[in-house]
């Protein structure tokens, strides 16, 4: 398996710009989360999917930030607009249920300027 | 309080050393525990999990988790340059559904 797929890797972009982040889970997990990562907060759960549908975005920061996942091997993170304080890693992770572990793509970065 | 906390160093060791990481929680309903390694501009990989309380050895790795005192442990003996990474610990209970409770991690350089 190639395991969870994210991107883009790294981008960069002006404050007030649409950000979209995009994720491939593995076949076959039911879920899917959405992880924020900084070196002050560490990892900050921001909305996870089970079977395409979201459970929990109570850790969404602001209705500036918006997920849907239109199909079960495809997600994506929406910043409109994006704002410097947005800068981070984002990590897709994904899991089957019974499975009480996570599987983690590699992020992607994202700096605002 | 935070759920999990986890001293993030930095933490310098020489090659071949016995290392320590710990992590110390509050939620006495967590059962499933968690160690993931993060190598830098890399997503976290679980390294162990272990369930409940007691001990888990894989080659040279040793995870434990004492409930009585809500304290787990990841053990890493002859560490290796290659061992350098970040080391998060990450737990979870049945009656937290899908939340998983990450320590902010460990950073560790093994110095050859």
């Amino acid at each position: 398996d190639a395991g969870v797929i994210q991107s883009p890797r790294h981008e960069v972009t002006e404050m007030g710009q649409e950000v979209t982040l995009r994720c491939k889970p593995i076949s076959g997990h039911d879920y899917l989360f959405w992880y924020r990562q900084t070196m002050m907060r560490g990892l900050e759960l921001l909305i996870y999917f089970n079977n395409n549908v979201p459970i929990d975005d109570s850790g969404m920061p602001e209705d500036r930030f918006s997920a849907k996942m239109p199909n079960a091997s495809f997600s994506t993170l929406k910043i409109q607009p994006s704002e410097p304080r947005d800068s981070a890693v984002y990590f897709c992770a994904s899991r089957r249920t019974g499975a009480n572990v996570l599987t983690f793509g590699a992020g992607s970065r994202l700096t605002v300027l | 309080q935070k759920e999990v906390e986890q001293d993030p160093g930095p933490l310098s060791v020489p090659e071949g050393a016995i290392v320590s990481l710990n992590c110390t929680y509050s939620n006495s309903a967590f059962q499933y525990f968690m160690w993931y390694r993060q190598y830098s501009r890399k997503g976290p990989e679980l390294l162990m999990y272990t369930y409940s309380s007691g001990n888990k050895e894989d080659g040279r790795f040793t995870a434990q988790v004492d409930k009585s005192s809500k304290y787990i442990s990841l053990f890493i003996r002859d560490s290796q340059p290659s061992d350098s990474a970040t080391y998060l610990c990450a737990m979870s209970a049945i009656n937290t559904g899908n939340q998983f409770y990450f320590g902010t991690g460990t950073c560790l350089n093994v110095i050859p």
